[in-house]
């Protein structure tokens, strides 16, 4: 089954401990973003890639790495987290982007993560 | 960051009747806007990618239409029906491959 799975889905963590959430798909796709959804803010991307070893910034960065050095997953890491990084995250993933085409975006099923 | 706005927020329907909603971006640098729906506790699922001014795109009873030159596109859901209670976002993807989302607009179909 195509898909694209996140773990965890749920997360309890105390302020400035090292986390990774690992993002994974199945459907051989170039393009992968991080989202944040917050109330009344909406998605909002946080990290994308466009292929292996490509990674560029979303709107709201800050506080997240990434990495892509396999072309099925984009880990998000959080060095030190905060409690302002409680939020629910998405990953998801298109065929590409680029060239004369968009792809719709398929969303894994979301992560909930709670910084105390 | 991009201003990406839906409207309205939220509206209710009466099943049977049909509705309409607004997303607007910025008419610069345009290179596709997406369509999703949303579900309560569930993962947005895509409805529609338009890349072309004039696009209409159009998936069962849910449609929509593009105007890049002012920046604006229209989701119409025909003869509303419980399921289609959702939230629908839109995104605007410029050239450099960034995705911005607008706020939503939370559709609630009274039976």
């Amino acid at each position: 089954e195509a898909q694209v799975t996140q773990n965890p889905r749920y997360l309890i963590t105390v302020t400035g401990k090292k986390l990774t959430v690992t993002c994974s798909q199945n459907m051989n796709h170039e393009y992968m973003s991080w989202y944040r959804q917050d109330p009344g803010l909406g998605l909002r991307q946080i990290y994308y890639s466009m292929n292996v070893e490509v990674t560029d910034k979303g709107d709201v960065p800050e506080g997240y790495k990434v990495s892509r050095k396999e072309k099925r997953n984009f880990p998000l890491i959080l060095e030190s987290p905060s409690p302002n990084q409680t939020s629910l995250y998405f990953c998801a993933s298109s065929l590409r982007a680029g060239g004369l085409k968009s792809y719709e975006q398929y969303f894994g099923p979301g992560t909930r993560l709670t910084v105390t | 960051i991009l201003n990406v706005e839906q409207s309205p927020q939220s509206l209710h329907v009466q099943e049977g009747d049909s509705t309409n909603f607004t997303c607007s971006f910025p008419s610069s640098n345009f290179y596709a806007l997406h369509w999703y729906r949303w579900e309560t506790a569930k993962s947005p699922e895509a409805l529609f990618v338009m890349t072309l001014n004039g696009d209409e795109k159009k998936k069962g009873r849910i449609s929509a239409t593009l105007n890049t030159k002012e920046g604006y596109s229209y989701l119409y859901i025909k003869g509303s029906q419980p399921e289609d209670s959702a939230t629908y976002l839109c995104a605007f993807r410029t050239a450099g491959n960034k995705l911005t989302f607008g706020g939503g607009t939370r559709v609630l179909v009274k039976p």
